[in-house]
């Protein structure tokens, strides 16, 4: 699987747009760019995936470059509730296991 | 259930004892993976099940740690003779296959284990 690379942290004022930025230069044709978050002392959690087309849900928006060697995670209003380290995987989906880097610590300021 | 359940949620043993961790994953779901996480780490893949094919094993550190998933749905990991560094949180994980649902993992709330 194709290996990201994330800042290792980013503020971010509360109400304002936080912008996450993952580069994913190895990517294959068929590979896929999820993002998860993991808020202290839970389990990850699934926040949007996408495979070249920009998607977007109640969580958050991913726009993926049209090359694909990197994407950007947006929360278009950030709230002290987001703060986490956020983690972006490439995986093609018939994953046997996913490569978890150390992902974007976020700390929402008030 | 409605997500994936992990049981103890925290779990102290004395180092030499073997401990089981336990994970019923959601319904339906035919993948199942562990991962351990350390302090301050990301996720270390342990093993994975999908289905009835072999699962895949790589990431299992000594052949001090096991798992088995019965009946494609419960999953129990053993790990024998527990040392200090075996110390972390215990993540389950399932998801659908295949195609890309495959990388939507759900996760459970992980067991914190603590070797004395």
């Amino acid at each position: 699987d194709a290996k990201t690379t994330q800042p290792p942290s980013m503020d971010c004022a509360e109400g304002r747009a936080a912008n996450l930025p993952c580069n994913h230069s190895t990517i294959s044709g068929n590979e896929y760019v999820y993002w998860y978050r993991q808020i202290h002392s839970q389990g990850p959690q699934y926040i949007i995936h996408g495979l070249k087309n920009n998607e977007t849900n109640e969580m958050a928006s991913l726009i993926i470059t049209e090359d694909r060697k990197s994407s950007t995670l947006i929360l278009p209003h950030a709230t002290l509730r987001d703060t986490a380290v956020y983690y972006c995987i490439v995986n093609a989906g018939n994953n046997r296991k996913l490569i978890w880097g150390l992902g974007t610590s976020l700390a929402v300021n008030p | 259930g409605a997500g994936v359940s992990q049981s103890p949620s925290n779990k102290v043993t004395e180092k030499g004892k073997d401990v089981e961790l336990r994970c019923d994953p959601i319904s339906g779901h035919t993948a199942l993976y562990w991962y351990r996480q350390s302090l301050g780490q990301g996720l270390e893949f342990l093993i994975y099940f999908q289905g009835n094919s072999a699962p895949d094993k790589s990431g299992l550190p000594s052949d001090r740690f096991s798992a088995e998933r019965t009946g494609g749905s419960v999953s129990t990991l053993t790990i024998q003779r527990t040392q200090q560094e075996d110390s972390a949180v215990y993540l389950c994980a399932s998801s659908l296959i295949p195609g890309q649902e495959g990388g939507k993992l759900f996760f459970g709330s992980g067991t914190q284990l603590s070797v004395l």
